[in-house]
């Protein structure tokens, strides 16, 4: 069955950087279009990053554009998230989500990436 | 970007009630649409995509409907699994951007 499994989230000062792994399985990951999505406490849900199959196409929301680098290994299933210059409005749980035509069909458990002085 | 606009904000229902969640998109989205239900600590779960298409799994008693800027979920009689909250997400196009939620709570 499909696994998306999220690890790397911690607490963090701001201004500090933080590494978030997905590692899948279960299905062909090269065949997929992956994505991160994160949910602040209590709060609705924002899109973040998106990466093609291949790693050719990638896009970034505005609020972490310049600061987060979504990479993936189709060799080993895993994708990644470089968090940069992290402030304390990226403080929330961080969604591995396999995509569908843009729609996500499978979700990790989250992980929760904090950033507080 | 286009803005995605659910109401109500929350609703109060019955085990049996037939319930309607409404999602507004800012410009047309065609039938561009996904709807996910979570429940408190859990990843969100896949109910419908492209407006109308039941995901593989999901009970019958979900549906949606619409297109272009108006959809609605349906749920034709809540079940006590069903007290979660729904988010709408548009696919048409980057950003993808979520509605703000529906929380479904027992009256």
């Amino acid at each position: 069955q499909v696994q998306l499994v999220e690890s790397g989230g911690g607490l963090v000062k701001p201004g500090e950087s933080l590494r978030l792994s997905c590692a899948a399985s279960g299905f062909t990951f090269i065949d997929y279009q992956m994505n991160w999505i994160r949910q602040a406490p209590g709060k609705g849900l924002e899109w973040v990053s998106y990466i093609s199959s291949s790693g050719s196409a990638i896009y970034y929301a505005d609020s972490v554009k310049g600061r987060f680098t979504i990479s993936r290994d189709n060799a080993k299933n895993s994708l990644c998230l470089q968090m940069n210059s992290l402030r304390a409005e990226d403080t929330a749980i961080y969604y591995c989500a396999r995509s569908r035509s843009n729609w996500y069909d499978y979700w990790g458990q989250g992980t929760l990436v904090t950033v507080s002085s | 970007d286009i803005q995605m606009t659910q109401s109500p904000s929350t609703l109060f229902a019955s085990v049996g009630d037939r319930v309607t969640i409404t999602c507004r998109a800012s410009q047309s989205i065609s039938s561009w649409l996904a709807w996910y239900q979570q429940k408190p600590g859990k990843a969100p779960k896949l109910l419908i995509y492209k407006a109308s298409s039941l995901e593989s799994g999901v009970p019958s008693r979900f549906s949606g409907s619409g297109s272009g800027t108006e959809f609605t979920l349906t749920i034709s009689s809540l079940q006590p699994d069903d007290f979660a909250t729904y988010y709408c997400q548009q696919c048409n196009s980057y950003p993808l951007t979520f509605g703000g939620g529906t929380k479904v709570e027992i009256k």
